[in-house]
């Protein structure tokens, strides 16, 4: 039973555009959200996470939107950069249980140059 | 500061054998947690150990254990191994338990069973 889920498993965006990637979640438990970013060969990178207080979270180049009555979150890229190609996670976990991470399946973002 | 590390990188074991994987967390870091990333699948979560204690267990059968040494170190046992065990072993530090804490990847360890 996936409890996150994106739908896209690729995007491509042409470099200096926007890059939008979605993610659903059907456990209305969960009230901590994260993005992980994923290089070949390497673990996931932590990039940018948002509490369900809230409902946008900006670092730099990197904002994620939460709407938790859709139980849906998107991670925003803008501008988007060749560096950025990878493989982006979305995860969600329950402050009322362990820091346990529940994984999407990924979406592989291309910024072509 | 080293990040986590994990070892072996690659590891090919043939069905029924037995298999150890190691972890060593961020300097600091009381909690790690064990993933088992699927080719084409997100990192499903196994274990999470939090002052050599385990806090939390996934979906997964009895032949995966793990255990947490005094210095925060962690193996990943699996026996008996099925072929569908084949798959990236992530294993994650964080400086204490809550999901508050954000978590730090290792670059995992490959497991191929033949």
């Amino acid at each position: 039973d996936q409890q996150v889920k994106q739908n896209s498993p690729s995007l491509s965006v042409q470099e200096g555009r926007i890059s939008i990637l979605n993610c659903d979640y059907t456990n209305s438990m969960f009230d901590y959200f994260l993005w992980y970013k994923k290089y070949p060969a390497e673990g996931p990178t932590f990039l940018i996470s948002i509490s369900s207080i809230k409902d946008k979270n900006e670092d730099g180049r990197f904002t994620v939107f939460l709407n938790k009555s859709a139980k849906h979150l998107s991670l925003h890229i803008v501008p988007s950069q060749p560096g950025d190609s990878a493989v982006y996670f979305c995860a969600a976990s329950a402050r009322t249980g362990a820091n346990n991470l529940f994984f999407g399946t990924g979406t592989r973002l291309t910024v072509i140059p | 500061d080293a990040g986590v590390t994990q070892s072996p990188t690659h590891l090919i074991k043939t069905r029924g054998q037995q298999v150890t994987l190691r972890c060593s967390p961020i300097s600091g870091h009381k909690s790690v947690s064990w993933y088992q990333q699927v080719l084409g699948q997100g990192p499903q979560f196994i274990f999470q150990y939090y002052e050599k204690e385990e806090r939390g267990r996934g979906n997964f059968p009895d032949r995966f254990s793990a255990r947490q040494f005094p210095n925060y170190s962690s193996e990943l046992n699996v026996n008996a191994l099925l072929l569908g065990d084949s798959a990236l072993y992530l294993c994650a530090s964080s400086s204490a338990w809550g999901s508050s804490y954000e978590q730090y990847f290792g670059p995992g360890t490959r497991l191929t069973v033949t």
